[in-house]
């Protein structure tokens, strides 16, 4: 937690094709990581999480991978569709207690062209 | 499951009147709940969390008498902006946590777009 970086923060695509967004996190001590889609003037939804025990968690065409040595992880969605255009966010725990705090990246805006 | 609510979804008001957002955990009880603030185009920013039946907790920068947080219930918290002004304007969004997966999984409501005239 305490400093997400997101990249890229525009990402254009053919339907079809696969998208990656990558975050990186400054706190060593961080142990989950989600991330949520928000489309135009609604909710944040938390569409996929991993906790630090695992490498990588996948559910149906979006994944998502976690390097802790290199404090970094990654959002995967293959077979990209109109509807996954959104915004995406990135989040890691904010400070060392259990507060529940979450700090979150800058977003990215994700357009699949059909 | 994991469903929360906001009221109202839109609300316009004259810069100096106060406003109350409420924000409701429907299915479930949220022992905390968090209070953000996102500007056109940005992030969520953190402005205060919130505790059942204890003060709300602060992020730096933003006045607590300014931004009055309660947690009256395990279900609901209200924020009320005080004396509000045009760069109040925002879109504000509260989220809840469920308690089951752990203190950090959010779940939020779907906002209120706040426009002070």
């Amino acid at each position: 937690g305490e400093n997400v970086e997101q990249h890229p923060s525009t990402l254009s695509v053919q339907e079809g094709d696969s998208a990656v967004i990558k975050c990186t996190y400054s706190d060593s001590a961080s142990n989950y990581f989600p991330w949520y889609k928000q489309e135009l003037g609604k909710r944040p939804q938390l569409i996929i999480d991993i906790r630090s025990n695992v490498g990588e968690k996948k559910d149906q065409r979006i994944a998502v991978t976690l390097n802790k040595t290199a404090k970094h992880f990654s959002l995967h969605i293959t077979e990209t569709q109109p509807e996954d255009s959104a915004v995406y966010f990135c989040a890691a725990p904010r400070g060392s207690s259990n507060t529940g705090k979450l700090i979150f990246g800058q977003g990215t805006t994700l357009q699949v062209k059909p | 499951g994991a469903v929360v609510s906001q009221h109202p979804s839109w609300v316009i008001c004259k810069s100096g009147t106060s406003v109350k957002i409420e924000c409701r955990s429907l299915d479930f009880q949220a022992t905390t709940m968090f209070w953000y603030r996102q500007f056109p185009k940005q992030s969520l920013m953190l402005m205060a969390t919130s505790n059942e039946g204890s003060k709300a907790t602060y992020e730096q920068g933003v006045e607590k008498d300014k931004f009055l947080i309660n947690h009256a219930s395990l279900t609901l918290s209200t924020l009320t902006v005080t004396s509000a002004h045009p760069e109040d304007s925002s879109f504000y969004i509260c989220s809840a946590n469920q308690g089951w997966g752990g203190p950090y999984e959010q779940y939020f409501g779907p906002g209120t777009r706040l426009t002070v005239t």
